[in-house]
């Protein structure tokens, strides 16, 4: 089972609707939440983190936490063709001594047509 | 002033020759990572070090070597380059877990 697991797309929007994007992880232990953005040949951006259960806005963009269910989701809203990117969900998964590793899904593509 | 830093940007190389990738951070971050995503784009953490003490080595072949002289450079050295080598190598730095600052990346190429 991947650790952090996410539909790779591509997710097709028009202009202005909203995109739903997913993310479950396997381990139950997993510690604060992020979604990255990359876009083609540049490198991830971090644009939200999300640490407690349920939804925390920052602008456009909506990030929403269910630890029950294990499962992570970014919402944008009015979505533009600048959002068109590959989204990346993070988990903080544990490791031996107490620490952390950011661990990464495979990313799900985002494409916004006009 | 840009706030993480890789050089080389591009590497092209050949089989079984040895390469380097240097890492500076102006952040003042106490973490440091090493990341590679292959040409599925699946980004997978190598090392991590937090202020200059190895604390994440996740099952990478003993031909990478990673260096930290001090908490704002870890570089990553890599011998006896093979095929499967050839990937973009991302550096990070964080001061809170999980939020990652990461360079422009060095893209690998190996012939």
């Amino acid at each position: 089972q991947k650790e952090v697991e996410q539909n790779s797309g591509p997710l097709s929007v028009p202009e202005g609707a909203i995109a739903s994007l997913n993310c479950t992880y396997s381990d139950r232990g997993s510690q604060s939440f992020f979604w990255y953005r990359q876009y083609s040949g540049k490198s991830p951006e971090l644009i939200m983190s999300i640490y407690s259960n349920g939804d925390k806005e920052d602008g456009r963009f909506t990030a929403q936490l269910n630890k029950a269910s294990q499962y992570v989701s970014l919402l944008i809203r009015d979505s533009q063709p600048s959002d068109s990117a590959t989204y990346l969900c993070a988990v903080n998964r544990p490791h031996e001594g107490g620490s952390y590793i950011p661990t990464f899904g495979r990313g799900t593509s985002l494409i916004v047509h006009p | 002033d840009t706030a993480v830093s890789q050089t080389p940007k591009y590497l092209v190389t050949q089989m079984g020759n040895d390469k380097s990738i240097k890492c500076e951070q102006n952040l003042g971050h106490d973490t440091m990572y090493w990341y590679k995503q292959d040409s599925k784009k699946f980004l997978k953490i190598m090392f991590s070090y937090n202020n200059k003490e190895l604390i994440i080595n996740e099952t990478v072949p003993n031909r990478f070597s990673p260096k930290s002289p001090d908490k704002a450079h870890l570089n990553l050295h890599i011998n006896s380059l093979e095929l499967g080598d050839s990937a973009v190598y991302f550096c990070a730095s964080s001061r809170t877990p999980g939020e990652l600052f990461f360079g422009e990346g060095s893209r690998l190429t190996v012939l």
